[in-house]
C-alpha cells in the first residue's frame, strides 16, 4: 500500500495567515490526490481533487499543487471556519486508497 | 440533494459481526456513474478506507480487512451494507458511508464527494 505522510501533524495559526500543509507519497501517484477538511464530530468534506482542482462550492482561498510524490494544500487567508483537521488521500493505486494521518490547524 | 445515512447497532460484542446499512436518498444507487464506499475512523485517529461497491455488485476491499469484510448492495431499497466479522476492540470507530463519482473524477473508488454523518460502533462485552 502507498503510504501518505503529512507534515506538520499540527500547527497554530491566526486568522488571516497563509497556511501550507504538505503531503508526501511513498511512491509516485501522478496527480491522483485529494484533500479533505474535517471538523470535530463531522464527516470529512472534499476540498480538492486531482491535486489542484477545487471541488464545487469550496472557497478560492484553498488551493492545491504538486504531482508525483510531493503535494501541498495552501489556505491563502485563514478564516475562523478553517480551523479543522485536513487529510490527504491518494487514489492512484488501489486497493487500498490511503489517507495521510491528518494535520490539525489550531488557533494561535 | 443527495443524502447518505448510516444505520445499525452502536454496540457489538467481541468476536461477533458488525452490520451497518447506508441508505441513499435524493439519488439512485443504481446509476452507472457512482461507486459507494465505507470508511472508518477510530476515536481520535485518522481515516481508513474499508471498501467500495458498484451497483452491479462489483467490489474492492482493503487488503488489511478483506478476510473479514463483505459489502453488498440492494438496489431495490437504494441501500448498501457492510459486514465486518470477528470484531475486536480495534474495530471501534465511527463508520462512514460515502459516494464516488466516476464521471466527475474519472476514477473508480475515490475521492469521496458525498458522505453520511457517520455512526459510532463500539466493540465491547
Amino acid at each position: 500500500a502507498i503510504r501518505m505522510t503529512q507534515s506538520p501533524s499540527s500547527l497554530s495559526a491566526s486568522t488571516g495567515d497563509r497556511v501550507t500543509i504538505t503531503c508526501r507519497a511513498s511512491q509516485g501517484i501522478s496527480s491522483y490526490l485529494a484533500w479533505y477538511q474535517q471538523k470535530p464530530g463531522k464527516a470529512p468534506k472534499l476540498l480538492i481533487y486531482a491535486a489542484s482542482t477545487l471541488q464545487s462550492g469550496v472557497p478560492s482561498r484553498f488551493s492545491g499543487s504538486g504531482s508525483g510524490t510531493d503535494f501541498t494544500l495552501t489556505i491563502s487567508c485563514l478564516q475562523s471556519e478553517d480551523f479543522a483537521t485536513y487529510y490527504c488521500q491518494q487514489y492512484y493505486s488501489y486497493p487500498p486508497v490511503t489517507f495521510g494521518q491528518g494535520t490539525k490547524v489550531e488557533i494561535k | 440533494q443527495l443524502q447518505l445515512q448510516e444505520s445499525g447497532p452502536g454496540l457489538v460484542k467481541p468476536s461477533e459481526t458488525l452490520s451497518l446499512t447506508c441508505t441513499v436518498s435524493g439519488g439512485s444507487i443504481s446509476s452507472s456513474s457512482y461507486y459507494w464506499g465505507w470508511i472508518r475512523q477510530p476515536p481520535g485517529k485518522g481515516l481508513e478506507w474499508i471498501g467500495s461497491i458498484y451497483y452491479s455488485g462489483s467490489t474492492y476491499y482493503n487488503p488489511s480487512l478483506k478476510s473479514r469484510v463483505t459489502i453488498s448492495v440492494d438496489t431495490s431499497k437504494n441501500q448498501f451494507s457492510l459486514k465486518l466479522s470477528s470484531v475486536t476492540a480495534a474495530d471501534t470507530a465511527v463508520y462512514y458511508c460515502a459516494r464516488t463519482s466516476i464521471t466527475i473524477f474519472g476514477v473508480v473508488i475515490a475521492p469521496f464527494d458525498y458522505w453520511g454523518q457517520g455512526t459510532l460502533v463500539t466493540v465491547s462485552s
